[in-house]
């Protein structure tokens, strides 16, 4: 069955304070793996898509990476306003998106 | 990329009424996706609306509740139909559009909250 787990549920980080959050997955034929940030109440923004293990790419203070089991996404030096939840989704056997539970992140001043 | 815009933002409706929420994107796009975000969760796909032909619902989900119209490429409505608290949540329209190296990539609108009393 597919399936994606991320964790952890939340992480709260001094501005600052580097930290990365996991997204696992077991999907039969990776198709793509999508991280997204979702502020309260709007819709997700889409931030990369992974195709293949080994593959990393980078935004700002973000860096995703993927092997063939899992992703992980890099916060470094956070500012406040990274504060959102993170979104990981892989195009499942079916090839429609499926969404892990989210990371919810705060950063502090 | 795509750009998504959703009418209305939100809305607060009366049990057992209905709402109509309209996607409508800035190009033409042949999948769009409809979402169920419930307080506190992650996304769930309601349907696939697919132009010229039926909506293709996932399972927990029926046309009779969540009716969807495509009347062209760049347009849908999804309808909440006798609504009830449980339907309260943020309801998000997605496109696949062309901008990934392999596959499509999926963009979302920025939501509808509709709260049920």
């Amino acid at each position: 069955e597919d399936q994606v787990t991320q964790s952890p549920e939340a992480l709260r980080l001094q501005e600052g304070e580097s930290s990365s959050l996991n997204c696992s997955y077991t999907v039969s034929g990776l198709r793509g793996l999508f991280w997204y940030r979702q502020d309260p109440g709007k819709g997700p923004e889409f931030l990369f898509t992974l195709y293949s293990a080994g593959e990393e790419k980078e935004k700002e203070r973000l860096k995703a990476t993927l092997t063939k089991k899992e992703s992980f996404l890099h916060i470094t030096a956070p500012k406040p306003e990274d504060s959102a939840t993170y979104l990981c989704a892989v195009h499942d056997s079916w090839g429609k998106l499926q969404f892990g539970a989210g990371t919810q992140v705060v950063v502090t001043p | 990329s795509a750009v998504i815009s959703q009418k209305p933002s939100r809305d607060i409706c009366q049990r057992g009424t209905s709402l109509t929420i309209q996607c409508q994107v800035d190009s033409q796009v042949t999948m769009m996706f409809w979402y169920r975000q419930q307080p506190g969760q992650s996304l769930t796909l309601i349907a696939t609306a697919n132009q010229g032909s039926e909506a293709t619902y996932e399972s927990g989900f029926v046309i009779d509740k969540f009716p969807i119209s495509r009347p062209n490429l760049t347009f849908s409505t999804l309808t909440v139909s006798n609504m009830s608290p449980e339907d309260s949540s943020i309801y998000l329209c997605s496109v696949e559009a062309r901008g990934g190296e392999v596959y499509n990539e999926q963009f979302f609108g920025p939501g509808t909250r509709l709260t049920v009393l």
